[in-house]
């Protein structure tokens, strides 16, 4: 069975700091991994998705991701951080064998970014 | 864009009601599901449907069917409500090899 851990409850950083969220996940097969945010009371928004190819993907709000399969993780990082990334970020991985019809999350990790 | 919607942001009902919590989608997804969201437990898969009238148990069906009657709508019910169901329930569709989209979530408290 698939599973996916965020081993940070809590990332603190200050504006203009590179932030970085750590995930790490289990699965059969190819993975396919994801990164969503939300905001309060929001549903989840898509950021990136890493499918095949290029370890690092680029994504919306300059946030990016590098797979690393001898790791099993797919970090999220971005160089610069705003308060305005102030928010609940969850992994996902979806078996590319079975796609579309088991999607794992992750506990989510809180995002504070300090003025 | 893609449009997820979902029928009430937030719902209170009492102990034993039977609650309805629709979701309905716009771009010809084949694939809906349905979460709910807790704190510190991520998101939870209560049921997934692949096609209509087509549906398969997530991680936490008790207490809980669905029912896909058109493709763009996957309606989630609580048989009985329960005080233990009071969470943000969350909808989302995607087709094949691409993200999820989610609907904005219902906030449902059960008293």
């Amino acid at each position: 069975a698939q599973s996916v851990a965020q081993p940070e409850d809590q990332v603190n950083v200050a504006e203009g700091n590179p932030l970085t969220v750590k995930c790490t996940y289990s699965v059969s097969g190819n993975p396919y991994l994801f990164w969503y945010v939300q905001y309060p009371n929001r549903g989840l928004q898509f950021l990136l998705k890493y499918i095949t190819g290029d370890n690092l993907v680029k994504g919306s709000y300059g946030f990016e991701a590098e797979f690393n399969k001898s790791q099993t993780s797919f970090h999220l990082k971005k160089p610069s951080a705003l308060v305005s990334d102030s928010a609940l970020y969850f992994c996902a991985v979806s078996p590319g064998d079975n796609y579309g019809q088991n999607f794992v999350f992750g506990p989510g990790t809180r995002l504070s970014v300090l003025p | 864009d893609v449009k997820v919607t979902q029928s009430s942001r937030y719902l209170v009902k009492r102990t034993g009601e039977k609650v309805f919590l629709e979701c309905v989608q716009d771009m010809d997804h084949e694939n809906m599901f349905w979460y709910r969201q807790d704190p510190g437990l991520g998101l939870r898969l209560i049921y997934f449907s692949y096609d209509v009238k087509m549906k398969e148990k997530g991680d936490i069906p008790e207490g809980y069917s669905v029912s896909r009657e058109k493709k763009e709508r996957f309606s989630l019910i609580l048989e009985s409500a329960s005080t233990n169901q009071t969470s943000m329930y969350l909808c989302a569709s995607t087709s094949v090899v691409n993200e999820q989209y989610f609907g904005p979530g219902t906030r449902l408290t059960v008293t």
